[in-house]
């Protein structure tokens, strides 16, 4: 079954604007990491978050993390055309041996 | 650096004819590599994970007769899906990481292989 549950499943924007996606789990991880993935195309990894850190930047993405909650979200400032993906988020489970189960994703477009 | 290359990136088959995929760490040695399917609009799943040097270690409900996986060096992985049907055709995306210290949680994608199978 499905770790973790991103939501929105799609989220459409105009560029310039800031886009926000959600993501839930179930049980106690190790870290939670985001990858992005063109259409037809491989992961691209965005940033990884470890379960003792609360929030993470890397250049106009803003990760948070709330372990009690069970939850994470994922900021895109400043929104490209390019940015248009699918955004998956994926928890490294505690006890796993380092597996990664991956969400539904959320299918971001961006309006030039 | 952390590249992660597949080979074919798409390929057309048979039904009933085998085919072989390839994941390849190119600038790194990767102790561990993971085989994900993906159908259209959908996730990945996790079907397999692969230790150089041991056997597979198969996600419940993954044929391990079917989906034949080989790690025989530290740079290379195989998955070979044999005796293909229409049903397999999929995205086959395999990633890598190198579990020696320091541990880096962090896995590399390939491009992924897109199989056909008529």
């Amino acid at each position: 079954s499905q770790q973790g549950e991103e939501d929105p499943q799609a989220l459409s924007i105009q560029e310039g604007e800031n886009a926000t996606m959600n993501c839930s789990y179930k049980t106690s991880i190790n870290n939670l990491q985001w990858y992005r993935q063109n259409s037809g195309r491989g992961l691209v990894h965005l940033i990884l978050i470890r379960s003792n850190e609360r929030e993470k930047h890397s250049g106009r993405l803003r990760v948070t993390l709330d372990t009690s909650k069970k939850s994470s979200s994922l900021l895109i400032t400043a929104s490209r055309a390019a940015d248009t993906a699918s955004y998956f988020c994926a928890t490294d489970v505690k006890g796993s041996n380092y597996k990664l189960t991956f969400g539904k994703g959320t299918l971001l477009t961006v309006n030039p | 650096g952390a590249v992660v290359s597949q080979h074919p990136s798409w390929v057309i088959c048979k039904s009933g004819t085998s085919v072989k995929i390839e994941c390849r760490s190119l600038d790194f040695q990767a102790t561990t590599m993971f085989w994900y399917r993906q159908f259209p609009k959908q996730s990945l799943m996790l079907m397999a994970t692969s230790n150089e040097g041991s056997k597979a270690t198969y996600e419940q409900g993954v044929e391990k007769d079917k989906f034949l996986i080989n790690h025989a060096s530290l740079t290379l992985s195989t998955l070979t899906v044999t005796s293909a049907h229409p049903e397999d055709s999929s995205f086959y995306i395999c990633s890598a990481n190198d579990r020696r210290p320091p541990v880096s949680y962090e896995q590399y994608f390939g491009p992924g292989t897109r199989l056909t199978v008529t």
